[in-house]
C-alpha cells in the first residue's frame, strides 16, 4: 500500500497568515492526489483533485501544488472558516489511502 | 441537489453482522462509482470499499477483505455494504460517499453525514 506522510499533524496560525501543508507518498503517485477539508462534527470535503484542481465553489485561496511523491496544500490568506482537519488522499493504486491529517487552528 | 443518506449503523456485538444502506438522490446514480468510506472515534480516514456504476466492479481494503460485501441496486439508487464477523478495529461513522469517476475510486465529491457503527461486548 502507498503511505501518505502530511506534516505538520496541526499547527496554529493568525487570520490572514499564509499557511502550507505538506504530503509526502512513498512512491511516485504522478499528480493522483486529492485534498479534502473536514470541519469537526461534518463530512469530509473535496477542495482539490488532480494534485491541483480546484473543486468547484471552493475559494481560490486554496491551492494545491507538486508531483510525484510531493505535494502542498496553500491557503494564501486564512479565514476563520477554514478552521478543520485538512487529508491529502492518493488515488494512483487501490487501495485509496489517506494521509494522517492536519489540523489548523486560529492562533 | 445531491444527497446521500446513510442508515443501518448500530451497536453489535464482535463477530456479528450488519448491512448498512445509503440513499443516493439529485444525480444520475449509475454515472458514479461509489464508496464507503470510515472514521474511527478521533481518528483520521480510512477508504473502506468502492463499486463501479454498473456494479461490475468492485474494490476492498485489505483491512475488510472477506468480511465485508458492497452492492447497490441502480433501479432504487441505493448503495449497501454489508458487514459481516465484525471486530472492534470496524467502530467506526460509516461514509457514504460518490466518486467522480464512473468507473473507478479517484475522488470523492459528495458525503453524506455517516452511520455510526459501535462493535462492542
Amino acid at each position: 500500500d502507498i503511505q501518505m506522510t502530511q506534516s505538520p499533524s496541526s499547527l496554529s496560525a493568525s487570520v490572514g497568515d499564509r499557511v502550507t501543508i505538506t504530503c509526502q507518498a512513498s512512491q511516485d503517485i504522478r499528480n493522483y492526489l486529492n485534498w479534502y477539508q473536514q470541519k469537526p462534527g461534518k463530512a469530509p470535503k473535496l477542495l482539490i483533485y488532480d494534485a491541483s484542481n480546484l473543486e468547484t465553489g471552493v475559494p481560490s485561496r486554496f491551492s494545491g501544488g507538486g508531483s510525484g511523491t510531493d505535494f502542498t496544500l496553500t491557503i494564501s490568506s486564512l479565514q476563520p472558516e477554514d478552521i478543520a482537519t485538512y487529508y491529502c488522499q492518493q488515488y494512483d493504486n487501490l487501495p485509496l489511502t489517506f494521509g494522517g491529517g492536519t489540523k489548523v487552528e486560529i492562533k | 441537489e445531491v444527497q446521500l443518506l446513510e442508515s443501518g449503523g448500530g451497536l453489535v456485538q464482535p463477530g456479528g453482522s450488519l448491512r448498512l444502506s445509503c440513499a443516493a438522490s439529485g444525480f444520475t446514480f449509475n454515472g458514479h462509482a461509489m464508496n464507503w468510506v470510515r472514521q474511527a472515534p478521533g481518528k483520521g480516514l480510512e477508504w473502506v470499499s468502492a463499486i463501479s456504476g454498473v456494479g461490475d466492479s468492485k474494490y476492498y481494503a485489505d483491512s475488510v477483505k472477506g468480511r465485508f460485501t458492497i452492492s447497490r441496486d441502480n433501479s432504487k439508487n441505493m448503495l449497501y455494504l454489508q458487514m459481516n464477523s465484525l471486530r472492534a478495529e470496524d467502530t467506526a461513522l460509516y461514509y457514504c460517499a460518490r466518486d467522480r469517476s464512473p468507473m473507478a475510486a479517484i475522488s470523492q465529491d459528495y458525503w453524506g453525514q455517516g452511520t455510526l457503527v459501535t462493535v462492542s461486548s
